[in-house]
């Protein structure tokens, strides 16, 4: 079946503009992550839904940062203001939810160059 | 504060060899490690991963060590292949209490089997 897909793959932006960057779990899977890859690093976490709810926002860095999941499939990440160090990767990721740790299946990614 | 700390940073194995990769981590709360492999533009994909109930879980060629009171993980890929060659991210997690379980990553290895 189809994976994690995320838009766009790229996005190249100019300090202070605003993005939204989108992310289309696997069907059924109700927890969505969203994280953030700096080059060289580490997936670093950023905000959590269950259902439709950001049940854990404390990665989220600063309010520029704002994700919604409106009906419960479909995520978007918006960054306000954005700086040149918001440039990384983020990624989202899927699961099912309930009763323990389930595999996070992640999606490609998006690229965000803040110039 | 890097709870999950990683190494090597990198690493080169013969093919049929075998790639060694370390993590130790703090927080003695986390109860769920996975690991990880992430090929260029990819993103990351769940290899393996061991809950502190075991000292031990393999798949295939690839076996997860686990010392509960040295806090320590250790990844081993038997008869490496050049395929393998890819970056390996260490991770560990526990619920938040708000039924996230997001992952805490170590920096990463990257690996490389020449032929």
């Amino acid at each position: 079946g189809a994976g994690v897909s995320q838009t766009p793959s790229n996005k190249v932006t100019e300090k202070g503009k605003y993005v939204e960057l989108r992310c289309d779990p696997i069907s059924g899977h109700t927890a969505l992550y969203w994280y953030r890859q700096s080059l060289g690093q580490g997936p670093e976490f950023l905000i959590y839904f269950q259902g439709t709810g950001a049940a854990d926002d404390s990665g989220l860095p600063n309010d520029r940062f704002f994700a919604v999941r409106p009906e419960g499939s479909v995520s978007t990440l918006k960054i306000q203001r954005t700086e040149r160090g918001d440039s990384a990767v983020y990624l989202c990721a899927s699961s099912f939810s309930g009763g323990g740790p389930y595999e996070q299946y992640f999606g490609p990614g998006t690229r965000l160059t803040v110039t | 504060q890097q709870q999950v700390k990683q190494s090597p940073q990198s690493l080169i194995v013969q093919k049929g060899g075998i790639s060694i990769i370390n993590c130790a981590y703090e927080n003695t709360a986390f109860d769920y490690f996975p690991w990880y492999q992430q090929f260029p533009g990819k993103g990351p994909a769940l290899l393996i991963a061991i809950r502190p109930d075991v000292s031990e879980k393999k798949e295939g060629r690839f076996t997860i060590s686990f010392n509960k009171s040295a806090k320590q993980f250790s990844l081993h890929i038997m008869d490496s292949q050049p395929g393998d060659s890819a970056t390996y991210f260490c991770a560990a997690s526990i619920d938040s209490g708000a039924g996230s379980y997001q992952l805490t990553f170590g920096k990463g290895t990257k690996l490389s089997v020449i032929p």
